[in-house]
């Protein structure tokens, strides 16, 4: 049973644009949400996180959007970049800090910026 | 500050044998996470440690184990490889707050 879904496998946008890259999750228990970048043969690169707590966060390019109602999260690339073409994972975990952590990831969104 | 490292980034073995894969996590960081990278089941967790003791394990069989040492490296091994043990293995290291994960480059196992 998937968890956490992304249910775009590729996007592709042009330079410039905005990119949206969507998540959703099925369990409710989840309270942190994370994105990661991910290049061939790299592990993946943290990008932004979002607690349960808040709707938005923002952090230069990058915002991600969280609706707990509807188990939904997005991220938005303004304005996308050639250099931001990679997988982009969704991934969710919950508990407080300094407990144990496991994260759960999506299968990935192939994201390609077009120059 | 150096980053997550890996050993050996790429590894060749055969079916039975077994494998240690090493990760030393960023300094300062007392939890150290590692998952498995499939094409078909994406990036699954494997286990978590943090000062020494495994804290949570995800849904694999025995044959996948690990340890941390005093100084938060950590290894991890699997015993009597399969196939489909064929993979990305990444380690992952957290200070022991918040929720954020650093990876490290992964070690690609093939097993032939």
């Amino acid at each position: 049973d998937q968890q956490v879904k992304q249910n775009s496998p590729s996007l592709s946008v042009q330079e410039g644009r905005i990119s949206i890259l969507n998540c959703d999750y099925t369990n409710s228990m989840f309270d942190y949400f994370l994105w990661y970048k991910k290049y061939p043969a790299e592990g993946p690169t943290f990008l932004i996180s979002i607690s349960s707590i808040k709707d938005k966060n923002e952090d230069g390019r990058f915002t991600v959007f969280l609706n707990k109602s509807a188990k939904h999260l997005s991220l938005h690339i303004v304005p996308s970049q050639p250099g931001d073409s990679a997988v982009y994972f969704c991934a969710a975990s919950r508990g407080y800090s300094g407990s144990a952590r496991q994260l759960t990831f999506g299968s990935g969104t192939q994201l390609t910026v077009l120059p | 500050k150096a980053g997550v490292t890996q050993t050996p980034r790429y590894l060749i073995k055969t079916r039975g044998q077994q494998v240690t894969l090493s990760c030393s996590p960023i300094s300062g960081h007392r939890s150290v996470s590692w998952y498995q990278q499939t094409p078909g089941q994406g990036l699954q967790f494997l286990f978590e440690y943090f000062s020494e003791t495994q804290r949570n394990k995800g849904n694999f069989p025995g044959r996948f184990s690990g340890r941390q040492f005093s100084n938060s490296r950590s290894e991890m091994n699997v015993s009597t490889l399969e196939l489909g043990d064929s993979a990305l293995y990444l380690c992952a290291s957290n200070p022991g707050q918040g929720n954020e994960q650093f990876f490290g480059p992964g070690t690609r196992l093939t097993v032939l």
